[in-house]
């Protein structure tokens, strides 16, 4: 299957800090990218859809202004959590879609772990 | 009524049996078929998809849609430890638009 690669799998910041993370398509083009987060022993959230070249799309209730998301090229995208708190400590996911088809797949996720 | 919908369990099933995930969903105008496996602790990986009515089988998994249900089923045959995990569904009418089930929790008893 296709590759999607996210960095950093671990990170620790401090509260107030803000922290970026990468999604990656190693081998295709993605011109739609997706951001989840995932409590433990909880079900995927999607937080917000990227399109290559246009402002993301927000699902209810996520602050665009606090997950600033940037889908500049067609193999990139990064989510920002800005001013992170304690309560912002999740797993993070992007999955990307493999044109011309709909299938999704997932990067291997990031850690986030504010103190 | 949420998009997807599946029974959280969690399912248990002895080694070597037949595993048994169910989904259904409420837009009938859904095209696109997925189920995904999540170990804890790791992001989804890609089990299979499904894209017509019947069953598509791809070595100890077959997958099972009737749209006129609006279900799609997933076996697990010859179940293993390995198999532990959630299984979630997924379904998508556009592409750009994909609904996620909350996930089965799936534990093989050796």
């Amino acid at each position: 299957g296709a590759v999607v690669s996210q960095h950093p799998s671990w990170v620790i910041c401090k509260s107030g800090t803000s922290v970026k993370i990468e999604c990656r398509s190693l081998d295709f083009q993605a011109t739609t990218m997706f951001w989840y987060r995932q409590f433990p022993k909880q079900s995927l959230m999607l937080m917000a859809t990227s399109n290559e070249g246009s402002k993301a799309t927000y699902e209810q209730g996520v602050e665009k202004d606090k997950f600033l998301i940037n889908h500049a090229s067609l193999t990139l995208s990064t989510l920002t959590v800005t001013s992170a708190h304690p309560e912002d400590s999740s797993f993070y996911i992007c999955s990307a879609r493999v044109p011309p088809g709909d299938t999704i797949y997932f990067g291997e996720g990031s850690w986030l772990t504010v103190v | 009524q949420k998009e997807v919908e599946q029974n959280s369990g969690p399912l248990s099933v002895p080694e070597g049996a037949i595993a048994s995930l169910n989904c259904t969903y409420s837009d009938r105008v859904s095209q696109s078929f997925f189920w995904y496996r999540q170990y804890s602790g790791k992001s989804p990986e890609l089990i299979m998809s499904i894209y017509s009515n019947g069953d598509k089988e791809d070595g100890r998994f077959t997958a099972q849609l009737n749209k006129a249900s609006q279900y799609v089923s997933l076996l697990i045959r010859d179940s293993q430890p390995s198999d532990s995990a959630t299984y979630l569904c997924a379904v998508t009418p556009t592409g750009n638009q994909f609904y996620f089930g909350t996930g089965t929790s799936l534990t093989v008893i050796p």
